[in-house]
């Protein structure tokens, strides 16, 4: 098993542009959710997924979209990039919500 | 509101000597708490949670309802304890068990 996957590892943009940052999970895990995660502020909740076609927002959901289509796939879409946007990204995925949330390696972004 | 406050942002020890990570929690509900860690260049992974009632690595953290708290200890810090800890609130009901995180304390342990 590969567990959670995120592409890419890495990332700069220039404010305005878009894209998306790819999670895959391969442990056919219903529950799926994106954090960010910034200096002094831990990781907040931008979208989560609770099964193939559900998701809703988390805590910090502006300037990002997202669709579960599979339920192996959770892209996160960022519209038009924001320097305010420039963080680590974590996707997780757990069984259902109450079990235990397994990460992704992360996606560093940074918007100039 | 639910709130997540570990009032540390780095806390530092000598090998050997006992650590206590701080984390209080803000919720109307039952509560369960989780730790979760991250060591240098790896991923975020569970160290554990108040129901499961364990010892991991060395680690405990027993749940506190009445000073809503549920702070880590471990009696003796090795090296290989140093990494960022997040304590993490899920709540019940209507937000689906999602998490909401500490901002995190990083804990150095020093030779």
């Amino acid at each position: 098993n590969a567990g959670v996957t995120q592409t890419p590892k890495f990332q700069v943009l220039k404010t305005g542009q878009s894209m998306t940052l790819q999670c895959a999970q391969d442990m056919n895990h219903e529950y799926m959710s994106w954090y960010r995660q910034d200096p002094g502020m831990g990781l907040r909740l931008i979208h989560y997924s609770v099964g193939a076609g559900i998701t809703d927002q988390g805590e910090v959901p502006n300037g990002y979209n997202v669709s579960r289509s599979t339920t192996e796939d959770f892209p996160l879409r960022l519209l038009s990039a924001a320097p305010s946007q420039t963080s680590v990204y974590f996707c997780a995925s757990s069984y259902m919500s109450a079990y235990e949330q397994y990460f992704g390696p992360g996606t560093r972004l940074t918007v100039t | 509101a639910q709130r997540v406050t570990q009032p540390e942002k780095l806390l530092s020890v000598f090998k050997g000597a006992p650590v206590e990570l701080k984390c209080n929690y803000s919720y109307s509900g039952s509560p369960e708490l989780f730790w979760y860690v991250q060591y240098s260049r790896q991923r975020l992974q569970l160290l554990l949670r108040h129901i499961s009632r364990e010892s991991i690595k060395g680690f405990t953290a027993d749940l506190n309802k009445g000073e809503t708290s549920f702070h880590l200890k471990k009696p003796f810090a090795q090296e290989e304890d140093s990494a960022m800890y997040y304590c993490a609130l899920r709540t019940l009901g209507g937000s689906q068990g999602n998490l909401i995180f500490g901002k995190g304390t990083k804990l150095s342990v020093k030779p």
